[in-house]
């Protein structure tokens, strides 16, 4: 079983400032390693999917790098309505998500 | 446009049943493999079952493995999950999803709004 790990718990920062986001997976997923925004009270969202394609309609300020073990999910300049919990997800595995505080 | 429903969730008390349903609209329903997965209160997402979309072959989580049984009615657009025996430890909010990707690597384009299971 791969487990994803995600760093850091909490990241606290300002609209505009960049944002990145980590997950590690315990054994290689080659480039198959999938990012999801969840909002207050709503159902998880796909932003990218193999590691680094963005989903329909995904802004240009979200990018998604890495393969094997180590991947990255940027925003590039933070806007308000990007506050939220963002998870990796390999499988059926999840990582325990990232918040992004304002 | 595409969307799931779920519905079906409820209060129920430690050993019972509940069985939770979720209808699609807007995509050809029978062409797609769908999940359940689940999220209890300040927890991260965890996937609970697939159904595949070939052959109608499932798999489950361990923590749900002879407890819960997934299944599809392709003709009402409708993924069902029966939960039975269930536990404290169930109590989440179920999503229902839709595949997309490949067997080896898949992912979850399409979400419903979750229905919420209280033991």
């Amino acid at each position: 079983e791969v487990v994803l790990t995600q760093a850091p718990a909490t990241l606290s920062l300002s609209p505009g400032e960049r944002a990145t986001f980590f997950c590690r997976a315990s054994q290689s997923v080659g480039p198959s390693l999938t990012w999801y925004q969840q909002k207050l009270g709503q159902a998880p969202s796909l932003l990218i999917y193999d590691a680094s394609k963005r989903a329909p309609g995904i802004p240009v300020r979200f990018s998604g790098s890495g393969s094997g073990t180590d991947f990255t999910l940027t925003i590039s300049s933070l806007q308000p309505e990007d506050f939220a919990v963002y998870y990796c997800q390999q499988r059926d595995n999840f990582g325990q998500g990232t918040r992004l505080d304002i | 446009q595409a969307q799931l429903v779920e519905s079906g969730g409820g209060v129920v008390q430690p050993g019972g049943s509940l069985r939770l349903s979720c209808a699609a609209s807007g995509f050809t329903f029978s062409d797609y493999s769908m999940h359940w997965v689940r999220q209890g209160p300040g927890k991260r997402l965890e996937w609970v079952a697939v159904i595949w979309s070939f052959g109608s072959r499932t798999d489950y989580s361990d923590s749900v493995k002879g407890r819960f049984t997934i299944s599809r009615d392709n003709s009402r657009s409708t993924v069902y999950l029966q939960m039975n025996r269930l536990g404290v430890e169930d109590t989440a909010l179920y999503y229902c999803a839709r595949h997309s990707g490949s067997y080896s690597n898949w992912y979850l384009q399409l979400w419903g709004r979750g229905t919420l299971v209280s033991v």
